[in-house]
């Protein structure tokens, strides 16, 4: 059974913020989240990760629900570039364990 | 700064027919290293890491191998190579931490056994 689920695919007009799901129901207490993202024929690029609290950076936002089953990777402002498939995955420490990531087309 | 290098980027090969596929890192030393298989339209799955030289970790029972001779070579293989093999092969780096490591992933190679 994948560890993580997400929705197949989502679009998302241009300039305008998006909201990324992914359910972990069966998160221990030491498991990460992971998001990467992939153009086709390239490798998973790194976006955001975190444990427990909430994480910003340069390139997204990562949202944690208190319990810790499900997370939301939040883009504020959608460009073009950002058209990819987007993984969301938990790290055991001992390994990443993909799910089959959502599909996000932006329209411009 | 660390870069991550695989060869070949394409690769056709028959059934039944050895493989080798390279991975080398720079910039670094000691890291963890990965790889990964991509099946069409799916996530990936996790084939084999390694903490050092000379020490591998299968997750998958499957038809490949894979070797580290060197600190920053990581090495896939495989005797012979079955249909159910081809797939986008992806190699992974990532500092060794107490926990949320990065994994920084290499261009792929694409290989086709017909």
């Amino acid at each position: 059974d994948a560890k993580t689920t997400q929705p197949n695919s989502m679009e998302s007009n241009e300039e305008e913020p998006v909201h990324l799901p992914c359910n972990h129901s069966t998160i221990s207490g030491t498991d990460y989240i992971h998001w990467y993202r992939q153009l086709p024929s390239q490798g998973p690029e790194y976006v955001i990760h975190g444990l427990t609290s909430n994480v910003n950076n340069r390139m997204a936002s990562l949202a944690i629900a208190e319990d810790r089953k499900s997370s939301t990777l939040i883009l504020h402002r959608a460009t073009l570039r950002d058209a990819a498939v987007y993984y969301c995955i938990l790290d055991t420490g001992n390994q990443f364990y993909f799910g089959t990531g959502t599909s996000l087309t932006v329209i411009p | 700064s660390q870069t991550i290098h695989q060869w070949p980027a394409t690769l056709v090969q028959p059934v039944g027919s050895p493989l080798s596929l390279e991975c080398t890192v720079e910039g670094t030393s000691n890291p963890n290293l990965y790889w990964y298989r991509q099946a069409a339209g799916r996530g990936l799955q996790l084939l084999f890491y390694s903490v050092g030289i000379g020490q591998i970790s299968s997750e998958v029972p499957q038809n490949l191998s894979a070797s580290r001779p060197q600190d920053r070579q990581f090495i896939l293989s495989s005797k012979k190579l079955l249909l159910s093999d081809s797939g986008f092969y992806l190699c992974a780096w990532s500092q060794p931490t107490s926990g949320g490591e990065t994994q920084y992933f290499g261009p792929g190679t694409r290989l086709l056994v017909l």
